[in-house]
């Protein structure tokens, strides 16, 4: 089964920062990598697909990049609706997800 | 308009087996491409996939629970029913349903809002 490294676990920043956070797969997966938001007490919501593909409707300062084993998810200016846990997750044969990134503000 | 409801109990106790149903709208499981999946969420911790039932009745499941997990659908009601079986109080979790349109991508654009199902004598 392919494994996810997500990091960091968690994350402080404050409004207006450009965050980053990095997943990186256990065997080359190509660009079936996928990031998703998770609020308290919500369903995760897609924001990426394809690596770096902006699903219809979320914010441009939402951004992916990566091929293979290693990507990165960013936001360019972070806004307070933006605390929540963001997930990356991949489908080569079987999915998996990793273990989240908590954000928070400051 | 694409939605999909998990049901289930919302307690459990250990050693039983579990049943949960999820009932969609908007989108037909007959539609070549279209799958859905069960996934889990322990209190406070990650995302963990279950199974998969595709369109033509393909079955996939998590290599680590797949002896105690039986996914199945039936088309004419528009529902999909996980069941696993010898519950643990570490199965305590969240239990969304999600839709993937291999078409489009191997991701989950449409979720539940979840289940919580609480494993406890």
């Amino acid at each position: 089964d392919i494994q996810m490294t997500q990091s960091p676990s968690s994350l402080s920043a404050s409004v207006g920062d450009r965050v980053t956070i990095t997943c990186q797969a256990s065997q080359d997966i190509n660009n079936y990598l996928y990031w998703y938001q998770q609020r308290p007490g919500k369903a995760p919501k897609l924001l990426i697909y394809d690596a770096s593909k902006l699903e219809t409707g979320v914010p441009s300062r939402f951004s992916g990049s990566g091929f293979g084993t290693d990507f990165t998810f960013a936001i360019s200016s972070l806004q307070p609706e933006d605390i929540a846990t963001y997930y990356c997750q991949q489908y080569d044969n079987l999915p998996s997800f990793g273990q989240g990134t908590r954000l928070e503000i400051k | 308009q694409v939605t999909l409801r998990e049901s289930g109990p919302a307690l459990v106790k250990p050693t039983q087996t579990l049943t949960l149903t999820c009932t969609f709208a908007g989108f037909s499981l007959s539609t070549p491409g279209m799958c859905v999946s069960w996934i889990r969420q322990p209190p406070g911790k990650a995302l963990e996939w279950l199974a998969r039932i595709d369109w033509d009745d393909d079955k996939y499941y998590s290599t680590s629970l797949k002896t105690r997990l039986t996914i199945s659908k039936d088309t004419s009601k528009n529902q999909v029913v996980l069941t696993m079986t010898n519950m643990d109080p570490v199965d305590t979790a969240t239990y969304y349903c999600a839709r993937i349109f291999t078409p489009q991508g191997r991701y989950f654009d449409y979720w539940g809002q979840g289940t919580l199902v609480t494993v406890s004598s």
